[in-house]
């Protein structure tokens, strides 16, 4: 089974708009971390915001803000007033246990577009 | 603020050759991860190493390996390459007692096998 689904292959949103990308995760740990990156086209992978599970608050880091709902397993990504150069691929991830050397598993991704 | 280091950037091979690709993690990290991204994929983990001891490993194929250095520095040797080993290769570098931080990507080596 997958442990991150990311249903959306793709979003349009225009500038200044905020979006909401939806990840769902599996897991029975009791202890996770949940990731979000991003990534342009030119590759590289940079992380945006972290999500403990014993978090009790939602995320933030700026424009994005992570809307954690632990029953349902729901992690997304909410990025507002979307900019031109928010255009990039979007990577849900999340590490099973608590320790830091425990790897990450990637959802699938979320194209997002942002049109003037 | 220092980064993890990847070189080299691009890479074209021809099929069975062999590649190494190298991977200098950020100072003090103690564990680093080596994922492959196919085109339009997903990153798949394929090895990782903490404290210079390989500690999980993935979908590595056979024809790969890996290690690290006395100085953190790790390498993913890749040999009889193949067509569908074109990918961004990305390596990791995490502190196992601060998951919060984040894994650091470094910018990918994106081989290319013709």
């Amino acid at each position: 089974a997958q442990k991150i689904t990311q249903t959306q292959p793709g979003m349009f949103v225009q500038e200044k708009e905020a979006v909401t990308l939806d990840c769902t995760y599996d897991t029975s740990d009791q202890s996770y971390g949940l990731f979000w990156y991003k990534q342009p086209s030119s590759g590289e992978m940079i992380f945006l915001i972290y999500q403990g599970s014993y978090d009790e608050q939602n995320a933030t880091e700026g424009r994005y803000s992570l809307n954690f709902q632990k029953a349902r397993k729901s992690a997304n990504l909410v990025i507002s007033a979307s900019q031109l150069g928010d255009s990039a691929m979007y990577f849900c991830a999340m590490r099973e246990g608590y320790s830091g050397y425990s790897t990450l598993t990637f959802g699938k991704g979320t194209m997002l577009l942002v049109s003037p | 603020a220092a980064g993890v280091i990847q070189s080299p950037r691009h890479l074209i091979k021809e099929k069975r050759e062999t590649a190494t690709l190298k991977c200098y993690p950020i100072p003090r990290h103690d564990t680093v991860y080596w994922y492959q991204q196919g085109p339009g994929q997903d990153p798949q983990f394929l090895i990782s190493f903490y404290e210079k001891m390989q500690s999980d490993k993935g979908s590595i194929p056979d024809r790969f390996s890996a290690q690290q250095f006395s100085d953190y520095h790790s390498e993913l040797n890749m040999s009889s390459l193949e067509l569908g080993d074109s990918a961004l290769y990305f390596c990791a570098s995490s502190l196992r007692d601060k998951a919060s931080y984040g894994y650091t990507f470094g910018s990918g080596t994106r081989l290319t096998v013709v």
